[in-house]
């Protein structure tokens, strides 16, 4: 069964260096998602991504974030200088269609990425 | 703006016992709703989902009904074992817009022998 995929799965880095998070998607799927869960609270929305540009993004998809699909096949996030509020799990997902019945996002295992 | 309230956890359960895990809604439209399970130390894994009203879902023992009337979609098993413990989350995704999921805060289900 397809699925989404999460490198690395464990990313610690100094406070203020840059880090890239990379998900590859479900082949044929159209709209990728970056999530994010700081430890103990719930699954916050960052950003969605259709058509090689961002359909929306949360407040807390600032200047730091970046998205990207470099290629056919991986989707990344990039925080440009890291900060300690920053360390939390980070989802990806991605979906076939944007509405309608064939609205389901699917997950990745997620990166936990810790700010020292 | 779209939002879900979960019941507050965590929720301590002896093994057979009967499971409710409460969640509501507010939303524009008619959402599909789902529920998630977290296990220690791993991703969202789907648990079950609805699309429209009336509808059930169910999966591993678990159900859930979309309730338009009430906007609920309650998460209920009769018989939890000890390997149901994890975090459970209700969530909708938004019907305009980019189709986005809004999460409840999880509530944290413990099963004891």
């Amino acid at each position: 069964e397809p699925e989404v995929t999460q490198t690395p799965s464990h990313q610690v880095t100094q406070m203020g260096q840059e880090v890239i998070l990379r998900c590859v998607p479900i082949s044929n799927h159209l709209y990728f998602y970056w999530y994010r869960q700081i430890l103990g609270q719930k699954v916050e929305f960052l950003v969605s991504f259709y058509n090689n540009e961002i359909s929306e993004k949360s407040e807390i998809f600032d200047d730091q974030f970046s998205v990207e699909r470099p290629d056919g096949s991986n989707f990344t996030l990039k925080i440009r200088s890291t900060k300690l509020e920053d360390s939390a799990m980070y989802f990806c997902a991605s979906s076939l269609a944007s509405g309608g019945a064939r609205n389901e996002q699917f997950f990745g295992p997620g990166t936990r990425l810790t700010v020292l | 703006g779209d939002s879900v309230t979960q019941m507050e956890g965590p929720v301590t359960l002896s093994e057979e016992a009967f499971l409710t895990i409460n969640c509501t809604y507010t939303a524009t439209g008619y959402p599909s709703l789902f529920w998630y399970v977290q296990y220690p130390g791993e991703g969202l894994q789907l648990l079950l989902k609805a699309t429209k009203a009336d509808d059930k879902g169910s999966n591993k023992g678990f159900e859930a009904t979309y309730r338009k009337e009430t906007t609920s979609f309650h998460l209920e098993k009769g018989s939890v074992q000890v390997s149901d413990s994890a975090v459970y989350f209700c969530a909708l995704i938004t019907t305009s817009g980019t189709y986005k999921y809004i999460f409840g805060t999880g509530t944290r289900l413990k099963v004891l022998a």
